[in-house]
């Protein structure tokens, strides 16, 4: 089974301050880690992903996430934030390949992400 | 590419009317996805397809809920009979399979569904 906790329902910052979204998993075997972002009244757009390597993963908009195999988490993090930034941002993990349902990620249930001028 | 695409972006029913949504996904990708959001619930997965055939449907709400995907260009999600309780957005989402299965899902824009 595999799940994701996303502690936080809020994180706010003031613009040019670095933010960080946490993300805790929970797999059974190697997690393949995802960040997406939701605007107001859109679809969920794809940030960046975990799945070997590097723990330090960079993905759009200047956003990076570091991977922690012993703590399980893989937080998002910016070095200086924007008002644009503001949004929905949901973590999501999928288990290795070993998993019958490989086609399946599940989603946290989102932080959202105030950026204050 | 157009992305995926969803129709419609808005409705608006009555309780105990039928309600179709519609999914196109992106060309090429293998896995579909229909996922529910409401404020109280947040995401839900409802169902998915792998090259067309339905994989996981325990998201499902109930038998009011029927999910189709007749070729791997189309897809629709109804709701028969609707009840306001089913009041929420809807997205569809598609993503490339194959031996990779830590590709990245791309959502449509919703539909957005009103029952009154």
């Amino acid at each position: 089974a595999q799940s994701v906790a996303q502690p936080e329902d809020q994180v706010n910052v003031a613009e040019g301050n670095p933010l960080t979204v946490k993300c805790t998993y929970s797999v059974s075997g190697n997690p393949y880690l995802f960040w997406y972002v939701q605007y107001p009244n859109r679809g969920l757009q794809f940030l960046l992903k975990y799945i070997t390597g590097d723990n330090l993963v960079k993905g759009s908009y200047g956003f990076e996430a570091e991977f922690n195999k012993s703590q399980t988490s893989f937080h998002l993090k910016k070095p200086s934030a924007l008002v644009s930034d503001s949004a929905l941002y949901f973590c999501a993990v999928r288990d290795g390949p070993t998993d019958t349902n490989a086609g399946k990620s599940t989603f946290g249930d989102g932080t959202t992400l105030t950026v204050k001028p | 590419d157009a992305g995926v695409i969803q129709s419609p972006r808005h409705e608006v029913t009555e309780m105990g009317q039928e309600v179709t949504l519609r999914c196109k996904p992106i060309s090429g990708h293998d896995y579909l996805f229909w996922y529910r959001q409401t404020m109280m619930r947040g995401l839900e997965l409802l169902i998915y397809f792998n090259n067309n055939v339905p994989i996981d449907d325990s998201g499902m709400p109930e038998d009011r809920f029927s999910a189709k995907m007749p070729n791997a260009s189309f897809s629709t999600l109804k709701i028969q009979p609707s009840e306001p309780r089913d009041s929420a957005v809807y997205f569809c989402a598609s993503s490339r399979g194959g031996p990779a299965p830590y590709n990245e899902q791309f959502f449509g824009p919703g539909t957005r569904l009103t029952v009154l």
